[in-house]
């Protein structure tokens, strides 16, 4: 059965710690994503990530960067935590498209607060 | 730009009742097009998804959606919602064999007993 799994459904931080949330697929999926999730916005993608080592900024990158050592690991990290990233935080990931859009699978997500 | 939007936030139905959630999107090419589902607390799960081909697309749940390109529409339908359908609804657009996708607001559903 498909799986992607979060290091932690609930995180309490404080201003300007440095965080690291973690995602792990069993896929060998190439493609993994983070998005942000908050209300009345929908998800919008922070970074995403098609290779080992390789990323490419999402919408919204201010803030976070990222990490992929590994293949079946994606990690998103917030330098300096701020309040205005008190948010819900999803991974996904999918293999390549063979000419069609394959299925994005998502993770149960992290509730990040920032106090 | 690509852009999807749901322009009903909150919908609530009664048990049984049909329902429709509505969903535009903005894309230049073929789309492919996908609704998701929200669980309390939990991530997103696939209903259904459309490429190509016939425009009526059967998902998980008994949830269907149907593919009008003149309207650039791909409206959710269920013909008797239950309870355990109350959750949060996402539509998305899919941008091309990267995997991204562009999500729009959701759609969060109340079901009345």
């Amino acid at each position: 059965d498909v799986k992607v799994t979060q290091s932690s459904r609930y995180l309490v931080k404080r201003t300007g710690e440095k965080v690291f949330l973690e995602c792990v697929q069993d896929m060998d999926h190439e493609n993994m994503f983070w998005y942000r999730q908050d209300p009345g916005l929908g998800l919008r993608l922070i970074y995403f990530s098609y290779d080992v080592k390789m990323k490419e900024k999402g919408d919204i990158p201010e803030g976070y960067s990222v990490s992929r050592e590994k293949k079946e690991r994606f990690s998103l990290i917030l330098e300096s935590a701020s309040t205005n990233q008190t948010s819900m935080y999803l991974c996904a990931s999918t293999s390549p498209g063979q000419g069609v859009q394959e299925t994005q699978y998502f993770g149960p997500g992290t509730r990040l607060l920032v106090l | 730009a690509q852009s999807v939007t749901q322009p009903d936030i909150h919908i609530t139905v009664s048990e049984g009742a049909s329902l429709e959630l509505r969903c535009n999107y903005s894309y230049g090419a073929t789309p492919y097009l996908f609704w998701y589902v929200q669980s309390p607390g939990q991530g997103l799960q696939l209903l259904l998804k459309y490429f190509s081909g016939d425009t009526l697309v059967q998902g998980i749940k008994g949830f269907e959606a149907e593919f009008k390109r003149s309207q650039s529409s791909f409206n959710l339908r269920k013909p008797s919602v239950h309870w355990s359908d109350a959750a949060e609804y996402f539509c998305a657009v899919g941008t091309g064999n990267t995997g991204k996708l562009i999500f729009g607001q959701g759609t969060t559903l109340q079901v009345k007993p």
